[in-house]
């Protein structure tokens, strides 16, 4: 059964700074990898997919890594903005089976 | 496009009523559809999927259920609450077929409270 690990839970990092988010599975046999973000009260917004043949994805200020192999990923968030202060949720998709979501790591940016 | 609606957007409900949360696609076809439930200070826990019209996987046997009557509409019902069934719910669809390089889209979710 494919289990989806978040480090840290939470995080609280100073306006400008690079941040690194992680993202780890027991399972390497996966067809992709999805970063999600969630506003409080919100519904998820998706921010990068990666395909399992892929080892990196890139949007804006957001880069997102794949490490099958070893069962990890990371999101890596450049100049971090207030705006970016969210639950960032990373889930994998094995075979067949629906979504495995990690319990996210909720990120706090202080201007 | 293709958008996903959920409704209602919040709900409270007695222990012991109905639930009925619906959701529809809009700008596909043959969607494969889910519901999750995310209860306070813990990860998405998925409910129930359907690859198709009246196919419907549960994941976790529970006091919920849910029905696929058309393509892109996914509903998810009660007959008698239960407190430990606050949450919030959110419905999400992906393409059809293994192949394809979409991820999830998900609706913006129901805040239920059982009261």
């Amino acid at each position: 059964k494919q289990e989806v690990t978040q480090i840290p839970a939470a995080l609280s990092v100073p306006e400008g700074e690079n941040l690194v988010l992680n993202c780890s599975f027991t399972d390497s046999a996966i067809y992709n990898l999805q970063w999600f973000r969630q506003d409080p009260g919100k519904g998820l917004t998706s921010l990068l997919l990666i395909q399992s043949s892929q080892r990196e994805q890139t949007s804006g200020r957001l880069n997102a890594s794949l490490d099958k192999s070893s069962g990890r990923s990371t999101l890596y968030i450049a100049a971090s903005q207030p705006g970016d202060s969210a639950t960032y949720l990373c889930a994998v998709r094995t075979g067949n089976t629906p979504l495995v979501f990690g319990k996210g790591t909720r990120l706090s940016v202080i201007a | 496009s293709q958008t996903i609606h959920q409704w209602p957007a919040t709900l409270v409900q007695p222990v012991g009523s109905p639930l009925s949360l619906e959701c529809t696609v809009e700008g596909t076809s043959n969607p494969n559809l889910y519901w999750y439930r995310q209860a306070a200070g813990r990860g998405l826990q998925l409910l129930f999927y359907s690859v198709g019209i009246g196919q419907i996987s549960s994941e976790v046997p529970q006091n919920l259920s849910a029905s696929r009557p058309q393509d892109r509409q996914f509903i998810l019902s009660s007959k008698k609450l239960l407190l430990s069934d606050s949450g919030f719910y959110l419905c999400a669809w992906s393409p059809t077929g293994q192949m394809l390089p979409y991820g999830y889209t998900f609706g913006s979710g129901t805040r239920l409270t059982v009261v």
